[in-house]
């Protein structure tokens, strides 16, 4: 157990309707990632948080959003939804930010599937 | 479990072999290297890291070698065991401090 947790483990819903996944990072984690994994491209990083305040944005759909609240728990957003966005979604933590040095810790992921 | 279905590279092997799974990157900027193992309806599990000013790091039962020359990476395990059949996944730092992940080479450890 990573000490990363993930709501809910399964969400299935249908094109055009919006959804919110949310994760709680380890206890002592200020940064949190939120990342895609699809079958034809792997993971891939979305965007992160740093103690509140968005941090880096990696390949994250304008329809997709994000906030970290100040207990430090996140959430992602995920509007008009289409076919392709079904995927897994994964929340990871770290102590830190800006350095690729602080071992991230994953959630066990959100099952999305868009009907 | 729920399994990640990507169309992956798969390495079988006998349970007590020794595994050799490669990862080839692109960023010759990159400086920081993990590997991930991912288990069947888990997430990425941080197995072990290098820097580029390294090439071979030994944890248990793992070494990581890198070879930038050729700009590529490998992950032995030794004494293969079935806990071990998952996805393994090499990430680059890529110059930044946001891994970019290679697609995954799909483990199996008959007994």
């Amino acid at each position: 157990d990573s000490g990363v947790t993930q709501t809910p483990k399964h969400l299935i819903t249908a094109t055009g309707q919006r959804v919110t996944l949310r994760c709680s990072p380890r206890s002592g984690d200020l940064s949190v990632y939120w990342y895609q994994q699809s079958l034809d491209q792997g993971l891939q990083f979305l965007i992160q948080y740093y103690n509140g305040e968005e941090r880096a944005k990696g390949n994250i759909l304008e329809r997709f959003s994000a906030q970290q609240f100040p207990d430090l728990h996140s959430e992602l957003n995920l509007s008009s939804l289409e076919l392709g966005d079904s995927a897994l979604y994964f929340c990871a933590s770290s102590v830190g930010a800006g350095t690729p040095y602080n071992e991230q810790f994953f959630g066990p992921g959100t099952r999305l599937t868009v009907l | 479990g729920e399994s990640v279905g990507l169309h992956l590279p798969t390495l079988s092997v006998q349970e007590g072999d020794n595994s050799i799974i490669n990862c080839a990157y692109s960023n010759s900027a990159s400086d920081y290297f993990i590997w991930y193992k991912q288990e069947s309806g888990k997430g990425p599990q941080f197995i072990i890291d290098i820097r580029s000013n390294m090439d071979k790091r030994q944890g248990q039962r793992v070494t990581v070698l890198l070879n930038k020359t050729v700009k590529h990476l490998s992950l032995q395990i030794a004494a293969t065991q079935p806990g071990d059949s998952a996805v393994y996944f090499c990430a680059e730092n890529g110059g930044s401090y946001i891994p970019t992940f290679g697609r995954g080479t799909s483990l199996i450890v008959h007994p």
